[in-house]
């Protein structure tokens, strides 16, 4: 159980192009879901948080036009990379929670992640 | 100051032997831990929950020092499949956001 898939594993892309990676809960509902960004040798860096229905928190320095977040549905969320340019090249990784037991702080299970090449 | 650091490594270790990684932590607050493993090219994957007492886990053992803000990674017996990055995870905010270190390189050989 508590699989996240993510679509598509990778992208190679043009620079300017707009790049849209999905991010689903197949076995359960995710109330929470999280995006991350990891560049090569470095560790993973929260980009935002969404939460179904509601607009999504955005960590300081990232731009929330340029990275557009939707979480319409307890099993999908988006992320669009806008206006893509090299330095977006990245690992852009989801992750869900389901929020069942009501704790604080749940489980999270990762999506495999998507590799972004913007050339 | 990064709010999670861990020696980048890598590790070479032969195969059989144990080894142990450190992590730091600068938010006191913080109040959940944990180890997560990546290969190459994958997603993290959590290893173990990390709790006050210590904790066991077959060949893995963890540690927490809340006064010193510590964590500690032991691996018994290493595996050629052990070779990974280990990533030393803090729940720093509450609620479920969590700050990566950017991880241990450990490479098994026979």
């Amino acid at each position: 159980g508590a699989v996240v898939s993510q679509h598509p594993s990778w992208v190679i892309c043009k620079s300017g192009t707009s790049v849209k990676i999905e991010c689903r809960s197949l076995d359960f509902q995710a109330t929470t879901m999280f995006w991350y960004r990891q560049f090569p040798k470095q560790s993973l860096m929260l980009m935002a948080t969404s939460n179904e229905g509601s607009k999504a928190t955005y960590e300081q320095g990232v731009e929330k036009d340029k990275f557009l977040i939707n979480h319409a549905s307890l099993t999908l969320s988006t992320l669009t990379v806008t206006s893509a340019h090299p330095e977006d090249s990245s690992f852009y990784i989801c992750s869900a929670t389901s929020g069942e037991t009501g704790a604080l702080q749940e489980t999270q299970y990762f999506g495999p992640g998507t590799r972004l090449l913007v050339l | 100051r990064k709010e999670v650091e861990q020696d980048p490594g890598p590790f070479n270790v032969p195969e059989g032997a144990t080894v142990a990684f450190n992590c730091t932590y600068s938010n006191s607050a913080s109040q959940s831990f944990f180890w997560y493993r990546q290969d190459c090219r994958k997603e993290p994957k959590l290893l173990m929950s990390v709790y006050s007492s210590g904790n066991e886990d077959g060949r893995f053992t963890a540690q927490l020092n809340r006064a010193s803000q510590y964590i500690s990674l032991l691996i018994r017996d290493s595996k050629l499949s052990d070779s990974a990055t280990y990533l030393c995870v803090v729940n720093t905010g509450g609620g479920n956001k969590l700050t990566f270190g950017t991880g241990t390189q450990l490479k098994v050989e026979l």
